[in-house]
């Protein structure tokens, strides 16, 4: 069993949807909690950064973690066709730099 | 952009060759980080360096290779390569400042013939 889990999709949504994307873990010691985009091609682009257990939005993003559940989510409100990219969630534990990400998410806005 | 370059952007080599790839961090960035990403495996961490010296250790094969230099820029080299190490690689920085955000290049494509 991986230490990280995400649905490769494809996840397809019409323009304007809010879009829900998760992943799940196993290893109770993460602490710090990641959402990368990344274009085709492209290197991962960090999007949101949360510590711990809780919510934190930035514009259009909003990222959940629940720790007692081993979840976190990212949604995207008023999705955009720019959107369309691969997500992936990356996850470390205190103490340990180095990241632990899921396969990534493939996401496509349709206009 | 993220501040991160790397070189070359694209490397085709045969197998059995040797191969550098190059990565300066964000201004300011002690510690760089280098991942392999393939399709089979997704992004796998393989080494950190912090301020020249060797931090931690992935799932980074023994024909492999990194070091940090004084400037802060580092090298990653391949060596004896094979099929199986076409890939992306990344390399990523962050300031280690108790938060742990790791900023990405863009990459280096390796395609081994």
């Amino acid at each position: 069993q991986k230490e990280v889990e995400q649905d490769p999709g494809p996840l397809s949504v019409p323009e304007g949807a809010i879009v829900s994307l998760n992943c799940t873990y196993s290893n109770s010691a993460f602490q710090y909690f990641m959402w990368y985009r990344q274009y085709s091609r492209k290197g991962p682009e960090l999007l949101m950064y949360t510590y711990s257990s809780g919510n934190k939005e930035d514009g259009r993003f909003t990222a959940q973690v629940d720790k007692s559940s081993k979840y976190i989510s990212l949604f995207i409100r008023d999705s955009q066709p720019s959107d369309s990219a691969t997500y992936l969630c990356a996850m470390s534990d205190f103490g340990n730099e180095k990241l632990t990400f899921g396969t990534g998410t493939r996401l496509t806005i349709i206009p | 952009d993220s501040g991160v370059t790397q070189t070359p952007k694209h490397l085709i080599t045969a197998t059995g060759q040797r191969v550098t790839l190059r990565c300066s961090p964000r201004s300011g960035d002690l510690s760089v980080y280098w991942y392999q990403q393939s399709l089979d495996q997704g992004l796998q961490f393989l080494i950190q360096y912090y301020n020249g010296e060797e931090r931690a250790k992935g799932n980074i094969l023994e024909r492999f290779s990194a070091q940090q230099f004084p400037d802060l820029h580092s090298e990653l080299n391949l060596s004896s390569l094979e099929l199986g190490d076409s890939a992306l690689y990344f390399c990523a920085s962050s300031d280690t400042t108790g938060m742990n955000e790791q900023y990405f290049g863009p990459g280096t494509r390796l395609t081994v013939t």
